[in-house]
């Protein structure tokens, strides 16, 4: 079954401090893809980045860095320096094309506050 | 306006009312989703469209919800006699083939 696991519940670190949120995924199928979403208190969740499943090249995006091991299935999203803009909830999530849907599966979630 | 856009951002209702929420997707963007998310959870799938047609429903939608999206453009989900158990943010999202997928801000809903 798919399935992603965020273990993070919340996480508070002080400004400038780097930080991971880790994300372990399940899935039976050998071609998906794997998403980072950030959700402000607006409640609009801004993409931040697509790996589909045959690239395990590691990403970096200003702060933002993504590190995509498929040996352990797993999804972690750095921040580096830490800002308080960065206080948010943050989704990882699981696609699969299988279906033809694309739908994704979401985890829980990883709170994150970042204090001035 | 490059976004998608939900209406209205806040319900609030009395229970077993009708309410009816609408999306418009981003222009062009022929598949549209909706999902339900729930305090302190992820958001969870509940139905997709190609162009007008539905194509999948996930057994979260009970026969009180239906959803449509006439002509392929924006979409309407209404929610019949209303129960407490209703009460959540319903996402919107819209993407171009098989492309990462834009939200919209939302629709929070409370049944009273």
């Amino acid at each position: 079954a798919q399935k992603v696991t965020q273990a993070q519940t919340e996480i508070s670190v002080v400004e400038k401090e780097d930080v991971t949120l880790d994300c372990v995924y399940e899935t039976r199928d050998t071609t998906y893809y794997l998403f980072w979403y950030k959700q402000p208190p607006s409640g609009e969740l801004v993409f931040l980045i697509r790996r589909n499943s045959f690239d395990e090249q590691n990403e970096i995006s200003g702060r933002y860095s993504w590190n995509f091991q498929k040996s352990t299935s797993s999804f972690n999203f750095t921040i580096t320096a830490s800002q308080v803009v960065d206080s948010a909830v943050y989704f990882c999530a699981l696609s699969e094309p299988f279906s033809g849907t694309y739908k994704y599966i979401f985890g829980t979630g990883t709170r994150l506050k970042v204090l001035a | 306006d490059t976004g998608v856009s939900q209406d209205p951002r806040h319900k609030i209702t009395k229970r077993g009312q009708n309410v009816t929420f609408r999306c418009d997707p981003i222009s062009e963007h022929n598949r549209l989703y909706w999902y339900r998310q729930t305090l302190g959870q992820g958001p969870e799938f509940l139905t997709y469209f190609q162009n007008e047609a539905q194509l999948e429903k996930s057994r979260l939608l009970s026969d009180r919800f239906s959803a449509e999206r006439p002509k392929g453009s924006f979409s309407t989900l209404e929610i019949q006699r209303t129960e407490q158990g209703d009460s959540a943010m319903y996402l919107c999202a819209s993407s171009p083939s098989d492309m990462e997928a834009f939200f919209g801000q939302g629709t929070r809903l409370t049944v009273v």
